[in-house]
């Protein structure tokens, strides 16, 4: 377990809608970052939060935005959904900048 | 743009033997290099890392060596066991444009055969 929590586990939805994905970090870390993997592809990074601010942006598609709050979790919220969003969502913490980062379970997306 | 590449899907291995893994990376603006392994379910555990000042770092079995004239880093694991059978991702970071960036490669898929 390392600490870092993601809900929900599974989510199912349709094109066109519009999800939030939620990720509370480990106990003391000011670092949330979020990725993405697709059916047999890497992890791709989208974007990271330090103590709440945008601190780095990846490969995160307009239709994507992502805060962190005052307590330091975090949420992901993907709009106008695609099939092609379907994938797996990961959130990892870690202590600082640019820390080794823990993972979260992942949500997996299915949007149909 | 798959900035670092695992090239090998899968590797099966006896057990006590030495697992190879491989990883070979495109941007020299890399700095730092990380594996993570990962059980199905679950998130990506991390493993061990290695700064690019350095060309070798070792934590117990595992054993990280970084090449950076031919951007290539392995994980070697010394002796393989059962357990250590899992999907391997190796990892690289650096200074962008737009913040520190991370890159992920594809994932090997470790057997250890008992």
């Amino acid at each position: 377990d390392s600490g870092v929590t993601q809900t929900p586990k599974h989510l199912i939805t349709a094109t066109g809608q519009r999800v939030t994905l939620r990720c509370s970090p480990r106990s003391g870390d000011l670092s949330v970052y979020w990725y993405q993997q697709s059916l047999d592809q890497g992890l791709q990074f989208l974007i990271q939060y330090y103590n709440g601010e945008e601190r780095a942006k990846g490969n995160i598609l307009e239709r994507f935005s992502a805060q962190q709050f005052p307590d330091l979790h975090s949420e992901l919220n993907l709009s106008s959904l695609e099939l092609g969003d379907s994938a797996l969502y990961f959130c990892a913490s870690s202590e600082g900048n640019t820390d080794t980062q823990y993972f979260g379970p992942g949500t997996r997306l299915t949007v149909l | 743009d798959q900035q670092v590449k695992q090239n090998s899907p899968s590797l099966s291995v006896q057990e006590g033997r030495i697992s190879i893994l491989n990883c070979d990376y495109t941007n020299s603006m890399f700095d730092y290099f990380l594996w993570y392994k990962k059980y199905p379910a679950e998130g990506p555990t991390f493993l061990i890392s290695i700064s690019s000042i350095k060309d070798k770092n070792e934590d117990g079995r595992f054993t990280v060596f970084l090449n950076k004239s031919a951007k290539h880093l392995s994980l070697h694991i010394v002796p393989s066991q059962p357990g250590d059978s899992a999907v391997y991702f190796c990892a690289a970071s650096g200074l962008g444009n737009t913040g520190n960036q991370f890159y992920f490669g594809t994932g090997t898929s470790l057997t250890v055969i008992p």
